[in-house]
């Protein structure tokens, strides 16, 4: 079955610290893995596409890394701010029908 | 600015009611998608367009209705026959269906049963 898991499902770090947040994935065959941001009561907001060939990808201070022979990738954040605070999302596009798989999300609060 | 508007952000359905929610962009994408998002789980798609005058059911169709008349629009009815429809709807549109294209979001319609 393809499946996007994410963990931790949340998260409280104190601003100015980095954390780092995991996805595994199971989605055959793989086309490309994006992670998004969601602020409360808003719509997800595109961080990083990444396809099979590229193993890191950075957007100013998120870091996304993907390795496709585990089927795992983490998205890194650097000195935490306030306005992190948010839900992020792991999202496969593969399968049989090439299609976005979501996963649940990571809720991150970052406290002062 | 371009960008994806959702309208109203908060909608309020009585039982055996429908409910239409809206979805435009300026963005000239051919593509446009609706997805619902509940609490603990993943987005699931409702249906998608991949152009003018189609559509497609995608994994939890049932209880929705969609048309695409207009490249810019793309609403989403909800039924009568949806039976637990209070839930956050996001609509996305991107340039193409396929591959490596971005997807852009609104910034959803929460509508809650009364």
């Amino acid at each position: 079955k393809n499946q996007v898991e994410q963990s931790p499902q949340s998260l409280i770090i104190l601003e100015g610290k980095n954390c780092t947040l995991q996805c595994n994935y199971t989605v055959s065959p793989f086309s490309n893995l994006r992670w998004y941001k969601q602020d409360t009561g808003r719509g997800p907001v595109s961080l990083t596409i990444m396809t099979f060939s590229e193993n890191t990808k950075s957007n100013g201070r998120y870091t996304a890394t993907l390795d496709a022979d585990t089927k795992q990738s983490s998205l890194h954040i650097t000195a935490s701010q306030l306005s992190d605070s948010a839900s992020y999302i792991c999202v496969v596009r593969g399968g049989g029908y090439n299609k976005l798989i979501f996963g649940a999300g990571t809720r991150l609060a970052v406290h002062p | 600015d371009g960008g994806i508007t959702q309208s109203p952000k908060y909608l309020f359905r009585k039982e055996g009611q429908n409910v239409t929610l809206s979805c435009e962009q300026n963005l000239n994408h051919d593509a446009m998608y609706w997805y619902r998002q509940d609490p603990g789980q993943g987005l699931r798609l409702i249906y998608y367009s991949q152009i003018v005058n189609d559509f497609q059911k995608g994994d939890i169709a049932e209880g929705y209705s969609v048309s695409r008349e207009k490249k810019e629009s793309f609403p989403l009815t909800v039924t009568s026959a949806q039976k637990n429809p209070t839930a956050f709807y996001l609509c996305a549109s991107s340039l193409s269906a396929g591959g490596k294209e971005d997807y852009t979001f609104g910034s959803g319609t929460r509508l809650t049963v009364v």
